[in-house]
């Protein structure tokens, strides 16, 4: 059974600084990985959606990358702020269930001004 | 475009209880979800539709029921309410499956059953 982790479960940074976000996950067979961010008591957006087929994806100062072969993907944020503050979730399809979403549990990421 | 929407925001629950909540996308998508969220961990699917009077279990389906009459519309009903339902409740939807399309979300439903 597929299981995605993410850690550390909470982040806290000082604004300006770039940070790495960490997902690891157990079976390299999948379709897509994807980052989501959650707000509190907001549902979930997406971010970035990486196909099993690419390495990475970019939009704005947020790069994904993907590493089937080690199970790994990284969310990279440039130049943190404030606003970036909020739960960030990697979120996947394996093969063998291709209608599920599998997630982790999240970083919870602070950015102190 | 409003999206997806959730109703009711909030709701508590006594034991044996019944609910439906109800989630509205207008996005004309194919595909719609019903997940669910503890505290400090991820989302869970509980339910899945892949079109008006299709629906599928997800990984957690036992205590609720789905029904899809429309494209638009995709409640949820909890039968007999346990505590172990309380947690908040995540609509999606997209057009194409989540293989190849990202989902969007709905606020959220939060339910404690006491």
């Amino acid at each position: 059974k597929q299981e995605v982790t993410q850690i550390p479960a909470a982040l806290s940074v000082p604004e300006g600084e770039n940070l790495v976000l960490n997902c690891s996950f157990t079976d390299s067979a999948i379709y897509n990985l994807q980052w989501f961010r959650q707000d509190p008591g907001k549902g979930l957006t997406s971010l970035l959606l990486i196909q099993s087929s690419q390495r990475e994806q970019t939009s704005g100062r947020l790069n994904a990358s993907l590493d089937k072969s080690s199970g790994r993907s990284t969310l990279y944020i440039a130049a943190s702020q404030p606003g970036d503050s909020a739960t960030y979730l990697c979120a996947l399809i394996s093969s063998g269930s291709a209608r599920q979403l599998t997630f982790g549990s999240g970083t919870q990421l602070t950015v102190l001004p | 475009n409003a999206g997806v929407t959730q109703t009711p925001k909030f709701r508590i629950l006594k034991i044996g209880q019944s609910m439906t909540l109800q989630c509205t996308q207008d996005m004309n998508h194919n595909y719609m979800y019903w997940y669910r969220q503890d505290p400090g961990m991820g989302l869970k699917l509980i339910y899945y539709s892949v079109g008006a009077g299709i629906t599928d279990k997800g990984e957690v389906p036992n205590g609720y029921n789905v029904s899809r009459s429309t494209t638009e519309d995709f409640p949820l009903r909890l039968e007999l309410a346990a505590p172990s339902q309380t947690s908040v409740y995540f609509c999606a939807s997209s057009y194409f499956g989540p293989s190849t399309d990202t989902q969007y979300f709905g606020p959220g439903t939060r339910l404690t059953v006491l």
